[in-house]
């Protein structure tokens, strides 16, 4: 692993199933993030995390709820997935809070 | 509220010199960061500002004013592969990075 890796790349989810994004930084990075990027919008943050064990509620959270059980891991899980919760979300980790962020590859979610 | 402005699209020719501005109005300010991405990848950093002035790295220059809440970033020499959206970002108050909506800049030959 080098960076920052995400899992699946791709998904196409039915409205109201439950969907764990992962995503897994061997960087050692303090902090992380989760970002959705909509056609025509800026980035918008979901939830961040500046250190292992501690989340923090971004821009939008709604509908979505994560977990920083160790440095490396960010899973972002939707609970109940509806159709406006597609997008194609990006993980990022950075040093420091205030440092450059390194992002992940990207996830792009479909919800039906 | 708080709110990053910068152009929707750009077009200029290759070789030639292209300015991408933003303007920002945020709670707070610890810096603005500009990031490419080219379509269907990730951003990717290019520049941080903290300080009034110009910063350059190689092609591509930034160039922040905080009492004007503005900024710029300066490519030079333009090639085809810097065809790419370019990402202006504040980070506000609680070190949370707000975006603009980028800037698709499109190269001609």
């Amino acid at each position: 692993i080098a960076g920052i890796t995400q899992a699946p790349t791709s998904q196409i989810l039915a409205a109201g199933r439950r969907m764990t994004l992962r995503c897994t930084q061997d960087m050692r990075h303090n902090a992380m993030y989760w970002y959705r990027q909509d056609l025509g919008l800026g980035l918008r943050l979901i939830h961040y995390s500046n250190t292992a064990g501690t989340t923090g509620k971004g821009e939008v959270p709604d509908g979505y709820s994560v977990s920083r059980a160790n440095t490396d891991d960010f899973p972002l899980t939707l609970a109940s997935a509806v159709p406006s919760q597609t997008s194609v979300y990006f993980c990022a980790s950075s040093e420091l809070a205030e440092g450059e962020q390194f992002f992940g590859p990207g996830t792009r979610l479909t919800v039906l | 509220g708080q709110n990053i402005d910068q152009p929707t699209e750009m077009t200029a020719t290759e070789g030639a010199i292209v300015q991408i501005n933003c303007t920002y109005q945020t709670s707070g300010f610890n810096g603005l960061f500009w990031y490419q991405q080219h379509a269907g990848e990730a951003p990717t950093f290019l520049s941080y500002n903290v300080l009034d002035g110009l910063e350059e790295k190689g092609r591509f220059s930034s160039f922040l004013s905080r009492s004007k809440g503005y900024s710029y970033l300066l490519l030079k020499e333009l090639q085809m592969k810097d065809s790419a959206s370019y990402l202006c970002a504040v980070s506000d108050s609680n070190y949370q990075l707000i975006w603009g909506a980028g800037t698709k800049l499109i190269i001609k030959p």
